[in-house]
C-alpha cells in the first residue's frame, strides 16, 4: 500500500492554464504538506495543513491555492499557470510534534509550463 | 534562516568514509536528515531533537552540537547505494515548518 500518493505523476501544460495536484496519505497522520523543488534541488515549504487547518502559509503566489478537504487529502490548485512555476511538488504528511517529526514524502509531480 | 550544508558535492570510491556538515545562524531546536535519490522524493533518514544527541542507523550516524548550532552527519564505509543528495532541514523556531540546507551530492563509485 503506498503510504502518501499524489497524481499526476508528471503534468505539461501551457501558460495560462489551471491545474490541480491531487495528494493522499494512509499513514494517519494529522499534517500535510506541499513542497516545491526547483530546478537547483532547492526543497522549500509551500503550505502546511494540519487537521484541515492550515498552519503554514509561505510567501507563494496566492495563484496557488491548497484544499483539505479531510485530513487524509491536500490537494493544490494553480491558476493562471507561469513559466516559472515549472518544478517537481511534493506532498508529504507528519503526526505534528513540536521540533518537527519524520515527514513521509509523495513519489512528486513534475509540472512543466510550456 | 536557510541551514549552511557543506560540502556542496563529494564523490567517493565505495568503502570510503564522507561527513556532511550543517550549520545555522539561528538556535537549532533540532536537525531533520532525509537523503534523496536521483527522481525519487527525499526519504528521511533520521533526526536529533537534543543537543550533544547521536544517532546512527546502519553506517550512518549523525551527531548534533548545539552550542555550535550544527550537525553532522556520518557515512562510514560507502556503499554505492548511499549515492544521493542529502538535505538537512531546521525547523524554524520550533514548529513544524522544516527549512531545508541546499544539500550535499554524493556520489560513490565502484
Amino acid at each position: 500500500d503506498t503510504a502518501v500518493s499524489q497524481t499526476p505523476k508528471y503534468l505539461v501544460t501551457q501558460m495560462g492554464n489551471d491545474k490541480s495536484i491531487k495528494c493522499e496519505q494512509n499513514l494517519g497522520h494529522d499534517t500535510m504538506y506541499w513542497y516545491k523543488q526547483d530546478s537547483k534541488k532547492f526543497l522549500k515549504i509551500m503550505f502546511s495543513y494540519n487537521n484541515k487547518e492550515l498552519i503554514i502559509n509561505e510567501t507563494v503566489p496566492n495563484r496557488f491555492s491548497p484544499k483539505s478537504p479531510d485530513k487524509a487529502h491536500l490537494n493544490l490548485h494553480i491558476n493562471s499557470l507561469e513559466l516559472g512555476d515549472s518544478a517537481v511538488y511534493f506532498c508529504a504528511s507528519s503526526h505534528r510534534r513540536t521540533g518537527g517529526n519524520e515527514q513521509f514524502f509523495g513519489p512528486g509531480t513534475r509540472l512543466t509550463v510550456l | 534562516q536557510q541551514p549552511v550544508q557543506s560540502p556542496q558535492a563529494v564523490i567517493l570510491r565505495e568503502g570510503e568514509d564522507a561527513v556532511i556538515n550543517c550549520s545555522s545562524s539561528k538556535a537549532l531546536y533540532s536537525v531533520h536528515w532525509y537523503r534523496q535519490k536521483h527522481g525519487e522524493a527525499p526519504v528521511f533518514l533520521m533526526i536529533l531533537l537534543k543537543g550533544g544527541e547521536q544517532k546512527g542507523h546502519e553506517k550512518i550516524s549523525a551527531s548534533f552540537n548545539e552550542k555550535k548550532q550544527q550537525s553532522s552527519l556520518y557515512l562510514t564505509a560507502s556503499q554505492l547505494s548511499y549515492s544521493g543528495t542529502y538535505f538537512c532541514g531546521t525547523p524554524l523556531g520550533g514548529s513544524e515548518k522544516l527549512v531545508f540546507g541546499k544539500g550535499t551530492k554524493l556520489t560513490v563509485n565502484p
